[in-house]
């Protein structure tokens, strides 16, 4: 079955730098979803990028997607404080479910 | 914003008891499922729910587990005979009809610990 893996596991970065995050799939996919998590809570739908787009933003969020390498990255801009928490990649492809990535742990310092 | 409501948020339970977790969904949504995370681990994928009959499952939603919607709105998920290694969060998650721009809607989540 497909996987989303993401690296890198864990990033730590200072308030106000860009925050990159990577994930690669293995089959082909409808549509590629960003995810995020606090800590010990639900997965809040960030983004969604369809197999025939390459790029999408959303305020401070840039996504990228390569179906030719099968991988896609999130890119938060000017991170803050409250960005801190989970990013997970999620493919969905025509059985209409969600397979997530391993996710990244995402610390900013303020 | 719509949103998917879980209860219990926590719930603790004697290994070898039954547990029963219940989501209210968003109305007019048509595919419903049911998702775990081990602490620190991945989300994943249990069973896939449309039309009132599973549509899908994956090798972790064993003969212990099963799904149904007991008054046409609420979407249970019941663990016949709780194992340890079913502690873990489990989130109910919706799909609405428009999937080529719209994300899935997830619950907030049950934490089961078994004991």
């Amino acid at each position: 079955s497909q996987q989303g893996e993401e690296d890198p596991q864990a990033l730590s970065i200072q308030e106000g730098e860009n925050a990159t995050m990577n994930c690669s799939y293995k089959t082909s996919i409808n549509n590629l979803q960003w995810y995020r998590q606090n800590s010990g809570r639900g997965l809040v739908h960030l983004i969604l990028i369809r197999s025939n787009e390459r790029e999408k933003h959303s305020g401070r969020l840039r996504v990228t997607l390569d179906t030719s390498k099968k991988s896609s990255s999130l890119l938060i801009t000017a991170s803050r404080a409250a960005d801190t928490a989970s990013y997970f990649c999620a493919t969905d492809d025509s059985s209409y479910k969600l397979i997530f990535g391993s996710g990244t742990r995402l610390l900013v310092r303020p | 914003e719509p949103e998917v409501t879980q209860t219990p948020s926590h719930q603790v339970t004697q290994m070898g008891q039954e547990v029963i977790l219940r989501c209210v969904p968003i109305s007019n949504h048509l595919y419903f499922y049911w998702y775990r995370q081990i602490l620190g681990q991945k989300v994943e994928f249990l069973v896939s729910f449309y039309n009132n009959e599973i549509s899908e499952k994956s090798e972790i939603f064993d003969d212990q587990f099963s799904v149904e919607r007991p008054d046409g709105s609420n979407f249970t998920l019941k663990i016949r005979s709780t194992k340890l290694e079913d502690s873990a969060m489990y989130f109910c998650a919706q799909r609405g009809r428009d999937t080529s721009n719209y994300g899935y809607t997830f619950g907030s989540g049950t934490r089961l610990t078994v004991v």
